[in-house]
């Protein structure tokens, strides 16, 4: 079974400025997704960001970035221009590519609570 | 479109009762996930349905149950409470098939077991 590991429990950011949450994997898979999403206080998650692991490309998504190393089974959320909204806990996830037999579960890792500061 | 619904959003039950939960998907989505989130274990999956069948199932006990109607609404059953599987449920539905097969979350069920 793959497992995410996130070593962050805790991060805080002043507003404007710029924070990298970290998240590792463990897989023996080629291909595969991998997903942050936002859970704020009001428990709602929401996804902020994606890649697939095919694409050498890092993903972007305005404020949000990712840096993707595939061999170092790495995949952090780089946060540009913090705003109080960004508040939350961020959750990075692997779902293996899938079938309509198997499904398309998601390997959550523990989290990062993000604290941001005026 | 209205998002994924989940009723009730809070819930107190007491050990040894059992539990329903409901789940209405995204309208046009067929896919319905479950995942538990506590404190210690984090998110975990339940299991996965599409067109009524349950095609994964995570690592929880047999007392812990669920089911698809034809109409992609979803439902899970826990039978024999116990203090720790007070927790927030969250559902999960998603458009298939697709690449990316994203999925929306609901907004969850507080349940407390007492």
């Amino acid at each position: 079974a793959q497992t995410v590991t996130q070593s962050q429990p805790e991060m805080s950011v002043q507003e404007a400025e710029t924070v990298t949450l970290s998240c590792t994997y463990d897989t023996s898979e080629s291909d595969y997704y991998l997903f942050w999403y936002k859970q704020p206080p009001s428990r709602q998650m929401i996804l902020v960001i994606r890649q697939e692991a095919y694409k050498q490309q890092n993903a972007t998504e305005n404020r949000f970035s990712v840096n993707f190393q595939k061999a170092a089974k790495s995949f952090s959320l780089k946060i540009s221009d913090s705003q109080l909204g960004d508040a939350a806990m961020y959750f990075c996830a692997y779902r293996s590519i899938g079938n309509s037999n198997s499904g398309y579960a998601l390997n959550f890792g523990k989290g990062t609570s993000l604290l941001v500061t005026p | 479109k209205a998002g994924v619904t989940q009723t009730p959003r809070y819930l107190i039950k007491t050990r040894g009762q059992q539990v329903t939960l409901s789940c209405s998907p995204i309208s046009g989505h067929r896919s319905v996930s479950w995942y538990q989130q506590t404190p210690g274990q984090g998110l975990q999956f339940l299991f996965e349905y599409f067109s009524e069948t349950q095609r994964n199932k995570g690592n929880f006990p047999g007392r812990f149950s669920g089911r698809q109607f034809s109409n992609s609404r979803s439902e899970m059953n826990v039978s024999t409470l116990e203090l720790g599987d007070s927790a927030l449920y969250l559902c999960a539905s998603s458009a298939v098939p697709g690449s990316y097969n994203e999925q929306f979350f609901g907004p969850g069920t507080r349940l407390t077991v007492l």
